[in-house]
């Protein structure tokens, strides 16, 4: 159980381009989900959380206007970068929060790496 | 000074050792979490606990909620426990993480 799913796993764009990245929640309803990045040989910075059908909230320092997240269901949140540059590149990882009761465990999906050319 | 400290940094262990990492915290917390990231970049979520102690497999964590302190210990180590292994917390009401540096773990066969 708490299975979380991040599609693509990885993706190599143009500069000026924008990427769409999808998490979801294979087999429980998640009543939060989590965006992260993380730079190499560093930790995970959260970006944002969002819950189903509200607006998400962002992190200080993380452009809202850069990083448009979309929660549209209970098992479904979007990450999608815009006019993504080579300082985007990174690895992002989505979780989820809810599975069974299990309050505040977050499952973490298996990330997506991120070049932009 | 950050929240959450690990110590060390980097472990390199034979196969067979047991293994202990540290995690010390500075805030006041709701859980404390063990996680463990592989070469990959997946992250699996290997403990949550408030209190006490817990054990799965060869894996074994324990907290100490006065000294603000938990430890991760690996019994019997094996190349395939290789990975980093994260200690983040989470309190105030808020399922927010604060994560530590991470530790790399490094398993010699």
């Amino acid at each position: 159980g708490a299975v979380v799913s991040q599609h693509p796993s990885w993706v190599i764009c143009k500069s000026g381009t924008s990427v769409k990245i999808e998490c979801r929640s294979l087999d429980f309803q998640a009543t939060t989900m989590f965006w992260y990045r993380q730079f190499p040989k560093q930790s995970l910075m959260l970006m944002a959380t969002s819950n189903e059908g509200s607006k998400a909230t962002y992190e200080q320092g993380v452009e809202k206007d850069k990083f448009l997240i979309n929660h549209a269901s209970l098992t479904l949140s979007t990450l999608t970068v815009t006019s993504a540059h080579p300082e985007d590149s990174s690895f992002y990882i989505c979780s989820a929060s809810g599975f069974r009761g299990r309050d505040n465990e977050q499952f973490f999906g298996p990330g997506t790496r991120l070049t932009v050319l | 000074k950050n929240e959450v400290e690990q110590s060390p940094q980097n472990l390199t262990a034979q196969e067979g050792e047991f293994i202990t990492i540290n995690c010390s915290y500075s805030v006041g917390i709701s859980a404390l979490h063990w996680l463990q990231q592989h070469p990959g970049g997946g992250i699996v979520s290997l403990f949550m606990l408030s209190s006490g102690k817990k054990k799965h497999g060869r894996l074994i964590a324990t907290i100490n909620i006065q000294e603000k302190h938990s430890s991760l210990h690996i019994t019997a180590s094996h190349p395939r426990d290789s990975a980093v292994y994260i200690c983040a917390v989470s309190g105030g009401g808020s399922e927010k993480l604060v994560f530590g540096k991470g530790t790399k773990l490094t398993v010699n066969p």
